[in-house]
């Protein structure tokens, strides 16, 4: 079974600062893919960016960005210029490629991120 | 309107009553999942199901069964609730890739 850890319950960043969100993960398969997914207040799940591990290089979406180690099996997340916006819980998440993620996503405990003004 | 709808938003139930959340989505997909979050322990599988004729337990299914109506409906039960099943529940799907899940607003279920 895969496992997904996130060791930081909790992260503070000042407002334009830049923060990275730690994820490591176990599995004994190939091919897969890493999500990470931001929470709001409002509980809504939203994808944040997403990384397919055959991909060598490193997805990124605008201010968000990953650093994809997968022989270490890391992946975390970069978050450029934090916006208050951006306060949230953060998830990250992995799925199996094989049989297209059929059995759903595992996910780590979370990262909650505080952006202070 | 939400691609994956989820009823009720909010409930507070009685120890030992049964109650029936749904979800309801315009994806087309024919992968839906149920998910149960508490705090600092992220999201865990209750159930997920392939299509109406496939369903299958998830790492926390005790306590919890569930119906796949149609396509696009799949509802999670709780027989006889008790206050360790107060938490928040998503519902989601995804495409035959598994490329992205898409979530509804989540119920929170509160058991008193």
């Amino acid at each position: 079974a895969q496992t997904v850890t996130q060791s930081q319950p909790e992260m503070s960043v000042q407002e334009a600062e830049t923060v990275t969100l730690s994820c490591t993960y176990d599995t004994s398969e190939s091919d897969y893919y890493l999500f990470w997914y931001k929470q709001p207040p409002s509980r809504q799940m939203i994808l944040v960016i997403r990384q397919e591990a055959y991909k060598q290089q490193n997805a990124t979406e605008n201010r968000f960005s990953v650093n994809f180690q997968k022989a270490a099996k890391s992946f975390s997340l970069k978050i450029s210029d934090s916006q208050l916006g951006d306060a949230a819980m953060y998830f990250c998440a992995y799925s199996s490629y094989s049989g297209g993620g059929a059995d759903g996503l595992t996910f780590g405990k979370g990262t909650h991120l505080i952006i202070q003004p | 309107d939400a691609d994956v709808t989820q009823t009720p938003r909010n409930r507070i139930t009685k120890t030992g009553k049964r109650i029936m959340l749904e979800c309801s989505q315009t994806k087309g997909h024919d992968r839906m999942y149920w998910y149960r979050q508490d705090p600092g322990l992220g999201l865990r599988l209750i159930y997920y199901s392939f299509d109406v004729k496939d369903i299958n337990k998830g790492e926390i299914s005790d306590g919890y069964s569930v119906s796949r109506q149609a396509q696009a409906k799949f509802s999670l039960s709780l027989e006889s609730a008790i206050p360790n099943q107060t938490a928040l529940y998503f519902c989601a799907t995804s495409d035959l890739w598994g490329t992205e899940a898409f979530f509804g607003q989540g119920t929170r279920l509160t058991v008193v």
